[in-house]
């Protein structure tokens, strides 16, 4: 499978824990990008880097949230001391950027429940 | 006002019907758009790129109206495999997503 991949596909942690979720992109994709989606919602941006430097980071990134690819290919999403309304799909997508806006090929998302 | 607004449905419509959906858009500068589509539970896909007035690819037309600030997605002939929540998509801060039009065809 050639596609974007994350892990894990489902994660319940208590409110207070770290999680840390992976993405791993198209191997020739210099563009990564996370997303955050919750129910009845389209997704909405958090961050994005092309190769390894953190272009963009929006307001919904709080500092509880840190996003890294070390080596400009997979990326982790962390976030710390969780809390309930961190609940929701997290997405991360690739693209090959050349000039303008390309295509974003999605992965299937990470689930997170925060009880 | 929100970046990207759609009317969230659900339009319930029968097989074989033409079907709409509109999109409005509060950054004039925006040059491209696009509509991807959501199953249940998936990831969201490309369904189409929307760079001048218009796209046209096989049951699937798109139309922009720059004057308006709006996009269309015109579906005709509906099948049940187009059940499914259609996202407009302005391409600002990565991507900017409307919350997206839930269409359910009936047989």
């Amino acid at each position: 499978d050639t596609g974007v991949s994350q892990n894990p596909r489902h994660k319940i942690t208590k409110r207070g824990q770290n999680v840390t979720f992976r993405c791993d992109p198209i191997s020739e994709h210099n563009r990564l990008y996370w997303y955050r989606q919750t129910l009845g919602q389209g997704p909405e941006f958090l961050t994005y880097f092309q190769n390894e430097a953190q272009l963009e980071k929006s307001r919904l990134l709080s500092d509880r949230f840190s996003a890294e690819r070390p080596k400009g290919s997979f990326s982790t999403l962390e976030i710390q001391r969780t809390e309930q309304g961190d609940s929701a799909m997290y997405l991360c997508a690739s693209s090959l950027e050349l000039a303008g806006h390309n295509e974003q090929f999605f992965g299937p998302g990470t689930r997170l429940t925060v009880l | 006002r929100k970046e990207v607004e759609q009317d969230p449905g659900p339009f319930n419509v029968p097989e074989g019907a033409t079907v709409a959906f509109n999109c409005t858009y509060s950054n004039s500068a925006s040059q491209s758009f696009f509509w991807y589509r959501q199953d249940c539970r998936k990831e969201p896909k490309l369904l189409m790129s929307v760079y001048s007035s218009g796209n046209e690819d096989g049951r699937f037309t798109a139309q922009l109206n720059r004057a308006s600030q709006y996009i269309s997605l015109l579906i005709r002939d509906s099948k049940l495999s187009d059940s499914a929540t259609y996202l407009c998509v302005v391409p600002w801060r990565a991507l900017t997503f409307g919350s997206g039009t839930r269409l359910q065809v009936q047989p």
